[in-house]
């Protein structure tokens, strides 16, 4: 069955460094969402990107969908502590009757001060 | 954030007790999801209701019987569990199953001894 995973599981960055998380799924996907757990907290959207090759921008935030819609990145620029959280991306498998929303294991940012 | 609420927060239980848990959507949405979250584990999806309707079910063990009396509510009953099945338990919704952003509730922690 379909499969996302992401890496890196885990990511510490000095306050000010950049971060960027990968996720790739082994099927294609309709499309892609973003989420950020925080810590104690629940699973908030962040965007959903739908077109192959699709960049969107979040303040600070950049995300992509790649051209074959089978992977995606989200990359972080100049990282603060409120950054701090758990990152998943959720693909939708594209099925016959119905579409189903895998999430990946989810990449863990710490962000030293 | 108010816009989805489960009950209760924790839940500590036995083996043979039977517990419900509850979810409440204040967003007018029509689809609603269980998922659960252990440690070190992806978010698993475990039921999806779309109109009242489930139209998914992702081979969860029979102790676990949502119920979805209407499109604002939504139960998940729980019987003879076991200490495996201890996770965090989040409830979800959307305005329609198809391509939409999932607004998700504070959590159930459930521990079972």
């Amino acid at each position: 069955g379909q499969q996302v995973m992401q890496i890196p599981q885990y990511q510490h960055v000095q306050e000010g460094e950049d971060f960027t998380t990968y996720c790739n799924s082994s099927t294609t996907l309709s499309n892609i969402q973003w989420y950020k757990q925080r810590p104690g907290g629940h699973p908030v959207f962040l965007i959903q990107l739908v077109k192959s090759g699709e960049v969107k921008k979040q303040k600070r935030l950049t995300f992509q969908f790649g051209e074959a819609k089978k992977n995606s990145s989200l990359h972080i620029t100049a990282t603060q502590t409120t950054d701090v959280g758990t990152y998943f991306c959720a693909g939708r498998e594209m099925k016959t009757s119905y579409d189903k929303v895998i999430f990946g294991p989810g990449t863990s940012l710490s962000v030293i001060p | 954030e108010t816009g989805v609420t489960q009950t209760p927060r924790h839940l500590v239980m036995g083996m043979t007790n039977k517990k419900s848990l509850k979810c409440e959507q204040h967003l007018g949405h029509n689809a609603m999801y269980w998922y659960k979250q252990s440690a070190k584990k992806p978010l698993e999806l475990m039921f999806v209701y779309s109109l009242e309707e489930r139209v998914e079910n992702n081979s969860v063990p029979s102790r676990f019987s949502p119920e979805c009396p209407n499109s604002s509510h939504l139960f998940l009953h729980l019987h003879t569990l076991q200490p495996e099945d201890s996770a965090l338990y989040l409830c979800a919704s959307s305005q329609d199953r198809d391509l939409n952003e999932q607004f998700f509730g504070p959590g159930t922690r459930l521990t079972v001894l």
